[in-house]
């Protein structure tokens, strides 16, 4: 089956700005993750959802950041008033259950804030 | 406490060598430790995971070696081949079972 996607692949934005960033699970998976990648931090987890429980937004750097999850599938990473160090790679994974089964990676969205 | 310290930070090995990465661990409370291989322009891949029950797992060529009171663990990686070069990560699952707590990455380079 198809694996999981996000949309768009790259993105580059103007500081300030607002963007949103998308991702689509495997199908049944009902847990989701978001993850930040960037050279001088390596990978970061931002966000958790899983099923209908409040989400963990522990990871959440500021609260310019904010993700939600519509229907238990798509999911949404909202980065407000974008700076320049929010450029990175921001990957999603899901896995079928919670964080002890194997999380399956998107090929993430590349955001480069000018 | 939330840390996984990952070492070493690029690797070079001829091909058909053993490839060796290490990482270590604070919190006692994590139970889950699973090696991620990312490739350029892609998202990570679960490789291989280890629950700290046991001290060894091994599949194919890809070996974890576990020391639960050492709060260390490792990847080994034998008859190295050029197609494994990438970037791998090893991981922590958090306290509460939410997020996986990643090491900076190892790059390793098989050269043929």
């Amino acid at each position: 089956g198809a694996g999981v996607s996000q949309s768009p692949s790259n993105k580059v934005t103007e500081k300030g700005k607002d963007v949103e960033l998308r991702c689509d699970p495997i199908s049944g998976h009902t847990a989701l993750y978001w993850y930040r990648q960037s050279l001088g931090q390596g990978l970061e987890f931002l966000i958790y959802f899983q099923g209908n429980s409040a989400p963990d937004k522990s990871g959440l750097p500021s609260d310019r950041f904010s993700a939600e999850r519509t229907g238990g599938s798509v999911s949404t990473l909202t980065i407000q008033r974008t700076q320049q160090e929010d450029s990175a790679v921001y990957l999603c994974a899901s896995s079928s259950q919670g964080g002890r089964y194997e999380q399956y990676f998107g090929p993430g969205t590349r955001l480069t804030v000018t | 406490q939330q840390q996984v310290k990952q070492s070493p930070q690029s690797l070079i090995v001829q091909k058909g060598g053993i490839s060796i990465i290490n990482c270590a661990y604070e919190n006692t409370a994590f139970d889950y430790f699973p090696w991620y291989q990312q490739f350029p322009g892609k998202g990570p891949a679960l490789l291989i995971a280890i629950r700290p029950d046991v001290s060894e797992k091994k599949e194919g060529r890809f070996t974890i070696s576990f020391n639960k009171s050492a709060k260390q663990f490792s990847l080994h990686i034998m008859d190295s081949q050029p197609g494994d070069s990438a970037t791998y990560f090893c991981a922590a699952l958090n306290q509460a079972g939410t997020a996986l707590i990643f090491g900076k990455g190892t790059t390793l380079s098989v050269s043929s």
